[in-house]
């Protein structure tokens, strides 16, 4: 079975500086997708970004990056330079390639930007 | 473009009336389809999937069911709600590519 952890319930970070959320990831399978999303107070889940398990390269979007270790099986995000937008719940989730797509979530990270 | 529709916003109801949540898909042919429920300050927990008209698999043993009649239309429904069934309902569709995309939620709660 697979499993996502997230072991930071809540971050305080301050405006401009780097932040990382740590995802940790469990599966048996080769063929598998990363994903971060982003859900602030109003609910809806804005996707991030995404890596899949045979990228060599870690993806990046913007101000967001992936730090990919897949021997570690972790999948941390990075948001550089935050924002007082960047407040919201952060949520690592995994996809394992069948033909049903379901994605896991983890339990998720509360980031909260400070001026 | 495809776009999903999810309805309504915010419901309350009382414990033991019936639940109906609609979730219709526009730009896109034989998705597949999830609903996933959120507890306040929790992950998303993932209840059905259907990859096509007729075909659920449930997730987890519950109070709840879903039905697919058509093709972009995904309905989760329960019978006799509980206090439990309270939370945050999210639908999701999945693209050809990597990507998925989330409705705006239903927020149920239960009383």
């Amino acid at each position: 079975a697979q499993k996502i952890t997230q072991t930071q319930p809540g971050m305080f970070v301050q405006e401009k500086e780097a932040v990382t959320l740590d995802c940790t990831y469990d599966t048996s399978d080769q063929s598998y997708g990363l994903f971060w999303y982003k859900q602030p107070s109003s609910g809806e889940m804005i996707f991030l970004i995404y890596q899949g398990s045979y990228d060599e390269q870690n993806a990046t979007e913007g101000r967001y990056s992936l730090n990919f270790q897949k021997a570690r099986k972790s999948a941390n995000l990075v948001i550089s330079a935050s924002q007082l937008g960047d407040s919201a719940m952060y949520f690592c989730a995994m996809r394992v390639t069948d033909s049903w797509g379901k994605l896991q979530f983890g339990a998720g990270t509360q980031v909260v930007v400070t001026p | 473009s495809q776009t999903i529709h999810q309805w309504p916003a915010t419901l309350v109801q009382p414990v033991g009336s019936p639940l109906s949540l609609e979730c219709t898909v526009e730009g896109t042919s034989n998705p597949n389809l999830y609903w996933y429920r959120q507890a306040a300050g929790r992950g998303l927990q993932l209840l059905f999937y259907s990859i096509g008209i007729g075909q659920i698999s449930s997730e987890v043993p519950q109070n709840l069911s879903a039905s697919r009649p058509q093709d972009r239309q995904f309905i989760l429904s329960s019978k006799k709600l509980l206090l439990s069934d309270s939370g945050f309902y999210l639908c999701a569709w999945k693209g050809d590519d990597y990507g998925y995309t989330f409705g705006s939620g239903t927020r149920l709660t239960v009383v």
